[in-house]
């Protein structure tokens, strides 16, 4: 058990670029969500699959984000003209949904900074 | 609108004080409630949970918290703080209004130990 990571840990781009992200999960996990992190705050919910299904959206998600996960496995995010107000930590976690209160465990984030 | 409230964005003790960080929620229906540990630079380690059963929870490094239903509140406690406890703590919640399949968090408190 590696526990869940993240690829880029950091990530400078210029207004209106494109960026992705990628999250593997811990490998027996079916459940993946995103987080995102700003400063002074703690997490707020973004998004999550179960296996491949998106089941839910927050209305933080905007019509520049994207996610997938597109083998139940591994899962990437993707915000499109970026603005300065994306600049924040995303974080992954994943979780083995058998129960209604399994622990999420959370990868080390994405620390992204918008120009 | 169901909330997790954590008081004070600050904690400051003495090395070996009495550690007590606040935690409320607002539901109707009580969640399954988790404190969370945050280091610089790093993603979310789970310290505890309560879900069913008994009140008083005990988890890593000498942390307890106790489930007060009739006073919503989920406070986590540690005897004799230790140097290596300074770091952010976050409470989150298990929701009924998300289907008890997300976390909502508060905004963490970030405790601070001195010598």
């Amino acid at each position: 058990d590696t526990g869940v990571s993240q690829d880029p840990r950091h990530k400078i781009t210029k207004r209106g670029q494109n960026v992705t992200f990628r999250c593997d999960p811990i490998s027996e996990h079916n459940r993946l969500y995103w987080y995102r992190q700003t400063l002074g705050q703690g997490p707020e919910f973004l998004t999550y699959f179960q296996n491949e299904a998106q089941l839910e959206k927050s209305r933080l998600l905007s019509d520049r984000f994207s996610a997938e996960r597109p083998k139940g496995s591994f899962s990437t995010l993707e915000i499109q003209r970026t603005e300065q107000g994306d600049s924040a930590m995303y974080l992954c976690a994943s979780s083995l949904a058998r129960h209604e209160w399994e622990t999420q465990y959370f990868g080390p984030g994405t620390r992204l900074l918008v120009l | 609108a169901q909330s997790v409230t954590q008081l004070g964005s600050h904690v400051s003790v003495s090395e070996g004080a009495l550690v007590l960080l606040r935690c409320n929620y607002s539901s109707s229906v009580p969640p399954y409630l988790f404190w969370y540990v945050q280091y610089p630079n790093q993603g979310l380690q789970l310290l505890l949970k309560y879900t069913t059963g008994a009140t008083l929870v005990k988890g890593i490094n000498g942390f307890e918290a106790e489930f007060k239903k009739s006073e919503t509140s989920f406070h986590l406690t540690k005897p004799s703080a230790h140097m290596s406890d300074a770091a952010e703590y976050f409470c989150a919640g298990a929701l009924m209004n998300s289907g008890y399949s997300t976390l909502t968090f508060g905004k963490g408190t970030m405790l601070l130990v001195s010598p």
